[in-house]
């Protein structure tokens, strides 16, 4: 079975610091594609980034980027110059044939 | 530009009484559509996706049943609910062909 895993339940961040989440999935496809979501407490979920498989560059938005590792199957999240709005709850999701498989999250804070 | 909608926003029902959820899409056309629950402080759970009207896919057999009665609507609901149908219900909607979902606001759902 496919399996999303967000080691890190909590992570928290300074204001205006870098703070990078980690995500690992297993899978035996070679095309795919992955994205972080985010979730603040309007538990509205929001792309934040996505990154196809089959491209070796790094996917960046603006203050966020990820590090993606084909062969060890892993896809962090870099979050630069943390802002107070950045805090939410991130998952990381893999998709494979409609449907978008989770991780358990990862819960953002910001210190002022 | 696309947009999702969701309602109601929250749901108090008693157990044993019907669901009816609806989503609705703006802005595009022959969407897939996806519902997903989550339980409290859990990643997502795909329960039912629409390639177009009348066509429903099934992922987790539960007490709850899906209908696309018209390309941008799509409904959840139940004939009686359960206290382990309480959660977030969160719709989502894709381009076909183009693997990134965006998600509605979401329901809050408490079965009492």
């Amino acid at each position: 079975a496919q399996t999303v895993t967000q080691s890190q339940p909590e992570m928290s961040v300074q204001e205006a610091e870098t703070v990078t989440l980690s995500c690992t999935y297993d899978t035996s496809e070679s095309d795919y594609y992955l994205f972080w979501y985010k979730q603040p407490p309007s538990r509205q979920m929001i792309l934040v980034i996505r990154q196809e498989a089959y491209k070796q560059q790094n996917a960046t938005e603006n203050r966020f980027s990820v590090n993606f590792q084909k062969a060890a199957k892993s896809f962090s999240l870099k979050i630069s110059d943390s802002q107070l709005g950045d805090a939410a709850m991130y998952f990381c999701a893999w998709i494979n044939d409609y449907k978008l498989s989770f991780g358990a999250g990862t819960t953002v804070t910001v210190r002022a | 530009s696309q947009t999702i909608h969701q309602w109601p926003a929250t749901l108090v029902q008693p157990v044993g009484s019907p669901l009816s959820l609806e989503c609705t899409v703006e802005g595009t056309s022959n969407p897939n559509l996806y519902w997903y629950r989550q339980a409290a402080g859990r990643g997502l759970q795909l329960l039912f996706y629409s390639v177009g009207i009348g066509q429903i896919s099934s992922e987790v057999p539960q007490n709850l049943s899906a209908s696309r009665p018209q390309d941008r609507q799509f409904i959840l609901s139940s004939k009686k609910l359960l206290l382990s149908d309480s959660g977030f219900y969160l719709c989502a909607w894709s381009v076909a062909g183009v693997e990134t979902q965006y998600f509605g606001p979401g329901t809050r759902l408490l079965v009492l």
